[in-house]
């Protein structure tokens, strides 16, 4: 099973700051099938990007994605009020699995 | 738009089987491009993916869970179940069902979650 690791745990920013998550696999992992949630309290998760590095319909250009192999970042480039949430990957391998998540908080 | 829903009891005793149903409207089970997952959240903690179905009966399982668990699927009546079988407290979470990408495997559309207690 495919293992992934995300960094930082927490992170706090202000709004209009940048923010770089990282996501870590314990194996390569095809960059098709390496996705980003967003969940906030009380709500399912929201995807984000998929393959990598495409945004799901209706997010905005301010989030991005990259990476290939076994590390992977979600950028999102000048938070939003809106964009303070819990963060997870995904991959899909013969089974999927999700990363811890990072908590992105108001300073 | 697709719309998945939720629906099941939201108590289990100790060693009995959990059973849940996830309708679909909006769209199709049936739709080739689709799989069909159960994903859990327990209290305060990250995401568990459980399994998923095809519309052909085909299911993948998490290894850890796969003992325990059944996914089916009811064309006719637009929906799919999970059954989980000698439930404990740790089975306590959120259970979401999600619409899954059969080619770049992402979960595009959620069910808003049910809440399931394990308890006596």
């Amino acid at each position: 099973e495919i293992v992934l690791t995300q960094s930082p745990g927490t992170l706090s920013l202000s709004p209009g700051e940048r923010a770089t998550l990282s996501c870590r696999a314990s194996q390569s992992v095809s960059s098709s099938s390496l996705a980003w949630y967003q969940q906030k309290p009380g709500q399912a998760p929201r995807l984000v990007i998929y393959g990598a590095s495409s945004r799901a319909t209706g997010i905005p250009d301010r989030f991005s994605g990259s990476g290939s192999g076994t590390d992977f970042t979600l950028t999102i480039s000048r938070l939003e009020p809106e964009d303070f949430a819990v963060y997870y990957c995904q991959q899909y391998g013969s089974s999927f699995t999700f990363g811890p998540g990072t908590k992105v908080e108001i300073k | 738009q697709v719309q998945l829903q939720e629906s099941g009891p939201g108590l289990v005793k100790p060693s009995e089987t959990l059973s849940l149903t996830c309708s679909v409207s909006g769209g199709s089970v049936i739709s080739g491009s689709y799989h069909w997952s159960w994903i859990r959240q327990p209290p305060g903690e990250g995401l568990e993916w459980i399994g998923y179905i095809y519309h052909s009966g085909s299911a993948n399982y998490n290894p850890s869970l796969k003992s325990r668990v059944s996914i089916s699927v009811d064309t006719s009546k637009n929906q799919f179940s999970l059954k989980l079988r000698s439930v404990t407290a740790a089975d306590t979470a959120v259970y979401y069902c999600a619409r899954t990408y059969f080619y770049f495997h992402y979960m595009d559309v959620w069910g808003k979650g049910t809440t399931v207690t394990v308890s006596s």
